[in-house]
């Protein structure tokens, strides 16, 4: 089955400083990946997904992600984050060769940003 | 509605008794999932439901937990015989198409069931 590592819960952050939470998942085999954010007070929202193509994908709001194959990883990336990106992100995953399978989440990585 | 509606927003409830928690999918989408995410962790399957089937039950953790979803729209979730360990925020998602073929999928701002 598969599995989804965030490898940091928390990550403080001063604001217009770059970012990395990073998101390493178990299995080799073809997957879809995803990027869910949970702001203060509200529900999963998509920030971004990677179903097939170009490996780098981007959000509205600049975030992007980039998928490595070879490292299991799909790692998130800001340059410049601002206040408004505090809150709490979870990494995704579901194969893509099995049906209908349920997403399966990291534990979350906790981006607060500082002024 | 706008988005996936999840009621009660809140629920305590004593160890024992039974508690029913409710879904209002987006209007049209097909797929329906449950998740429970408790403190500190990433949400966890339950259960999905592809119309008015249970596609995927796999993640119900065990018999006290049952769901149904008579009329392919709104899903309850029933927990018989609540315990301490079932406190949690669950989760309610749906999806114009099911996971497989990776829609987006919209969650509720979730039930915060408490159990004392």
């Amino acid at each position: 089955a598969q599995s989804v590592t965030q490898l940091d819960s928390q990550v403080p952050v001063f604001e217009e400083a770059p970012v990395e939470l990073r998101c390493n998942y178990s299995s080799s085999v073809s997957v879809y990946l995803f990027w869910y954010v949970q702001y203060p007070n509200q529900g999963l929202q998509l920030l971004l997904k990677y179903l097939s193509g170009s490996t780098l994908v981007e959000s509205i709001n600049g975030f992007e992600a980039e998928f490595n194959k070879s490292q299991t990883s799909f790692h998130l990336r800001k340059p410049s984050v601002h206040i408004s990106d505090t809150a709490e992100y979870f990494c995704a995953v579901s194969d893509r060769n099995s049906g209908n399978t349920p997403l399966v989440f990291g534990k979350g990585t906790r981006l607060s940003v500082i002024a | 509605g706008a988005g996936v509606s999840q009621t009660p927003s809140n629920k305590v409830t004593e160890k024992g008794k039974y508690v029913e928690l409710r879904c209002d999918p987006i209007s049209g989408h097909t797929a329906l999932y449950w998740y429970r995410q408790s403190l500190g962790q990433g949400p966890e399957f339950l259960i999905y439901f592809q119309g008015t089937g249970a596609a995927d039950d796999s993640g119900l953790p065990n018999d006290r937990f049952f769901a149904v979803r008579p009329e392919g729209s709104v899903s309850t979730l029933k927990i018989q015989r609540t315990e301490r360990g079932d406190s949690a925020v669950y989760l309610c998602a749906s999806s114009p198409q099911p996971w497989g073929v990776a829609s987006e999928a919209f969650f509720g701002q979730g039930t915060r069931l408490t159990v004392v």
